[in-house]
């Protein structure tokens, strides 16, 4: 079935380091793809997405390319701060089926 | 503002009392959704529903139940809550279901049962 494995964490990094937060999906079809960040107490909130090959979704600096020949969406942000410090969810969707949720990675960043 | 609202947002109770979270949202989205979250298990489906009166099963539906009888609205029920039903939930609505639509959640609620 359709699914989606992103690296486990926590991820613990210094303020100004480089991100990447892998992620790689299984599917049937050719699904959108979506970078979704939670802060802690708030629900979900779409970061990013890409809807087809080679697309590149951005936001706030973060910045994600649709691989199809490699099944993946890998996270990335040159250089983070503390602000960004909360759980990155990767998920798929397509035609009419749910969208399916990575695991989580819990991401804290230190002054 | 356009927005999914959940409530309680926190919830304390005990075996087998009956409880009932509400989700609204005000997007006129046909699309609704339950999660739970849990360590490790990321996000998992448990209820979504389509439009008025068209609700289906998810992942783990088990103990759970809902209704839609206004596009609005979307609560979920646990008639008889258990101790492994502790777990952080939320609502999700969607203009539809799948494709390239984006997932709006709720706050979350934070369910305990003793």
């Amino acid at each position: 079935g359709d699914s989606v494995t992103q690296m486990e964490g926590p991820v613990t990094l210094s303020e100004e380091a480089f991100l990447t937060i892998n992620c790689t999906y299984t599917a049937t079809g050719y699904p959108s793809l979506f970078w979704y960040v939670q802060y802690p107490g708030e629900g979900l909130q779409l970061l990013l997405k890409a809807t087809k090959a080679d697309d590149k979704g951005s936001n706030k600096g973060f910045e994600a390319t649709y691989r199809k020949e490699t099944t993946s969406f890998h996270l990335e942000k040159g250089s983070v701060q503390v602000s960004d410090s909360a759980v990155y969810f990767c998920a798929l969707s397509y035609n009419n089926n749910d969208m399916r949720f990575g695991a989580g990675t819990r991401l804290t960043v230190k002054p | 503002e356009a927005q999914v609202t959940q409530n309680p947002r926190y919830l304390i109770t005990v075996t087998g009392k009956k409880l009932t979270v509400t989700c609204s949202q005000n997007m006129n989205h046909e699309y609704m959704s339950w999660y739970r979250q849990d360590p490790g298990l990321g996000l998992r489906q448990i209820y979504y529903s389509m439009n008025v009166e068209v609700t289906d099963k998810g992942d783990v539906p088990e103990g759970y139940k809902v209704s839609r009888k206004e596009k609005r609205n979307f609560p979920l029920i646990l008639e008889s809550p258990s101790p492994n039903q502790t777990s952080l939930y939320f609502c999700a609505s969607s203009p539809r279901r799948g494709g390239s639509y984006e997932q709006y959640f709720g706050p979350g609620t934070r369910l305990t049962v003793t």
